[in-house]
């Protein structure tokens, strides 16, 4: 079957630029997390949702950014007024549902450079 | 705070031979830990997946073990070969709600043919 899918698979930008990166999980999973990778960083959590729960933003490093997930499948990440430290890969993955036993499946993910 | 620490950062090997990759973790309490592959440019595919009751799983050439108590998995690679050549990521996971994972910063292992 489909796995999770991202689109843009990359994206250039310049500073000060908003932007908008996609996520399409598989069908049926209700849990969806966005990671970001980086160099010196590694890869950090930032943003889960649950079902219609609100999300958890706790991971999200400053209030430029924000994601949605409208009804409960595909979600946005959007980057405002972006920084050149905003570069990296974003990842996302989504499982079955959030409990521990279930695994997360990512996707390819979005290489994001700011210029 | 969970911190995961990954040793080697990476390592080169001749075809054939065994290799054990080291995860070490901060905070005992966790749900289970996961071991990842990460081709230049791709994202994540999971290897093995072992619950905080377990002490190991297999899968082919590969078997993961963990060690709750000490804080440590490790990864063992029978018989490597070239296609093996990738970064390997190791990810705990907390017992609570969310469960988002908490990642080492990598091994990168290359195997020469």
């Amino acid at each position: 079957g489909a796995g999770v899918s991202q689109s843009p698979s990359n994206k250039v930008t310049e500073k000060g630029k908003d932007v908008e990166l996609r996520c399409d999980p598989i069908s049926g999973h209700t849990a969806l997390y966005w990671y970001r990778q980086s160099l010196g960083q590694g890869l950090e959590f930032l943003i889960y949702f649950q079902g219609n729960s609100a999300p958890d933003k706790s991971g999200l490093p400053s209030d430029r950014f924000s994601a949605e997930r409208t009804g409960g499948s595909v979600s946005t990440l959007t980057i405002q007024r972006t920084q050149q430290e905003d570069s990296a890969v974003y990842l996302c993955a989504s499982s079955l549902t959030s409990g521990g036993a279930y695994e997360q499946y990512f996707g390819p993910g979005t290489r994001l450079t700011v210029t | 705070k969970q911190e995961v620490t990954q040793i080697p950062a990476a390592l080169s090997v001749p075809e054939g031979e065994n290799l054990v990759l080291n995860c070490s973790f901060t905070d005992s309490a966790i749900y289970n830990l996961q071991w990842f592959r990460q081709d230049p440019g791709k994202g994540l595919t999971s290897l093995l997946l072992i619950q905080s009751s377990q002490r190991e799983q297999t899968s082919g050439r590969l078997n993961a073990s963990l060690d709750k108590s000490s804080g440590r998995s490790t990864l063992y690679i029978a018989a490597s070969q070239p296609g093996d050549s990738a970064t390997y990521l190791c990810a705990v996971r907390p017992p609570n709600a969310g469960n988002m994972l908490t990642f080492g910063g990598g091994t990168r292992l290359m195997v020469k043919p």
